[in-house]
């Protein structure tokens, strides 16, 4: 079966970095995909992972390891609008079949 | 460029009606998704459909049909509605042919929340 984890809710202060973790066991990989979602909105892509390592996009930055089965997104400078859901989802099949985890709420406070 | 379109935005089922969720994709994507987002939880995989054809059937009874027409629009259809059916369908395009060639991500609709009462 599949299975991704990661935590349900984080809070962080303005300016502060945080982290969101999340862990899979899947039947294959062929790449991990962070989207953000507004509360009432689309979820929007972020940033895609198929090789070990970072990446960095901006204030965003995503890292893989795919002996671990483990992913971390990285949001540094947080700002009032990065509030929203984080969802991890990993594609285990052919073409872009994605299995999600539960999302990471974020809630940054002043 | 338009995004993804999803019409309607808002749907009000009673149990055992039918619907029909449609779906037009980002010029030039030929791949449309779909999936059901339950209130609280991540998005689950119901559909894949390329150039007409389904590629992938995520793990949702036979009540669940869909089918893209020749200009990659899509149409997802669910019968014999039941409350567990109330969530937010959103739709997703990509230029990802669906059998693994390389990794687009997907760009999604605003979805269309149904509530079956």
């Amino acid at each position: 079966g599949q299975n991704i984890d990661q935590p349900t809710e984080m809070t962080a202060t303005e300016g502060a970095i945080v982290q969101i973790n999340c862990t899979y066991q899947t039947s294959g990989f062929n790449g991990l995909f962070w989207y953000q979602q507004h509360a009432g909105e689309a979820p929007t892509f972020l940033s895609y992972n198929v090789l070990d390592g970072l990446e960095e996009k901006g204030r965003f930055s995503s890292f893989l390891s795919r002996s671990k089965g483990y992913s971390y997104l990285l949001l540094k400078e947080l700002q009032m609008k990065d509030s929203a859901s984080y969802l991890c989802a990993v594609n285990s099949a052919a073409g872009n079949k994605l299995t999600f985890g539960g999302g990471t709420r974020v809630l940054v406070k002043p | 460029d338009a995004g993804v379109t999803q019409s309607p935005t808002h749907l009000i089922k009673t149990r055992g009606q039918h619907v029909t969720l449609r779906c037009s994709p980002i010029s030039g994507h030929k791949s449309v998704s779909w999936y059901q987002q339950v209130l609280g939880q991540g998005p689950q995989f119901i559909f894949q459909y390329y150039e007409k054809e389904e590629r992938g059937r995520g793990n949702f009874p036979d009540r669940f049909s869909a089918r893209q027409f020749p200009n990659y629009s899509s149409e997802l259809n669910v019968n014999a509605l039941l409350l567990g059916d109330s969530a937010l369908y959103l739709c997703a395009s990509s230029t990802d042919r669906g059998q693994g060639g390389h990794n687009s991500p997907l760009h999604f609709g605003n979805g269309t929340r149904l509530t079956v009462t």
